[in-house]
């Protein structure tokens, strides 16, 4: 049973740091294109960022400076750094993936999900 | 910046249909989008319905159809059912930029 649960998130104050987690049972996620999103309090949903197989990494206009998604394949782990915090940056944070051994269309989808890790960013 | 934007919210009877839409700022959404349509319930993580226009998930009920309508994604609940009522995102790819962006979201409430 594929299963991503993520972790990491806190209280943090303006202008910190943290290292969002999300470790991957049921599948490899060296095999799949892994994704953070998250969700502010009562609001949508918004994409942050992609790893893809070959490690190439891409985000958000809006996080591009300030966040890093990274990839562990020994431990099974994905990871979120999320620097200079404000604010806006408060919200839930999920880790998506692809389908295992994932080809054409099916690489484009956002099929697993974790629970999220909530983020809050206050003084 | 592409914005993609969602009806804010709909209102169907049980049993009945309904068409949520998903359109793009810079032009029409194609196959190349890769429209994904996403369910989230209050309180739960997102669950995945459609990818790639229509395909569906093992898990997507039957009643639930993906296509492409008039230049937008498009997503058709045909039979609607009580636990249909959920918020329903869609998340569209930009190839030139390899990045995805989701609409605002769309409330359908079943009465």
């Amino acid at each position: 049973e594929v299963q991503l649960v993520e972790s990491g998130g806190g209280l943090i104050q303006p202008g910190g740091s943290l290292r969002l987690s999300c470790a991957a049972s049921g599948f490899s996620v060296s095999r799949n294109y892994m994704s953070w999103v998250r969700q502010a309090p009562g609001k949508g949903l918004e994409w942050l960022s992609v790893i893809y197989r070959g490690n190439n990494t891409y985000y958000a206009d809006s996080v591009k400076s300030r966040f890093t998604i990274s990839r562990d394949n020994s431990n099974n782990m994905v990871y979120l750094q999320v620097n200079s915090l404000r604010a806006e940056d408060t919200a839930v944070y999920y880790c998506a993936s692809t389908p295992d051994y994932c080809s054409g269309a099916s690489c484009y989808a956002f099929q697993y999900w974790g629970l999220g890790t909530l983020v809050t960013v206050s003084s | 910046q592409t914005v993609v934007t969602q009806e804010p919210s709909l209102t169907v009877s049980p049993g009945g249909t309904v068409t949520l839409t998903c359109a793009s700022s810079t032009g029409a959404v194609t196959s190349a989008s890769y429209a994904n349509w996403i369910q989230q319930k209050p309180g739960q993580a997102p669950r995945a319905l459609i990818y790639s226009t229509t395909n569906k998930h093992s898990w997507t009920p039957a009643r639930f159809s993906g296509s492409l309508l008039g230049g937008k994604a498009a997503l058709t609940l045909s039979g609607v059912q009580p636990e249909d009522e959920a918020d329903y995102y869609c998340l569209l790819y930009s190839g030139d930029a390899q990045t995805w962006v989701f609409g605002g979201g769309t409330k359908l409430t079943v009465l």
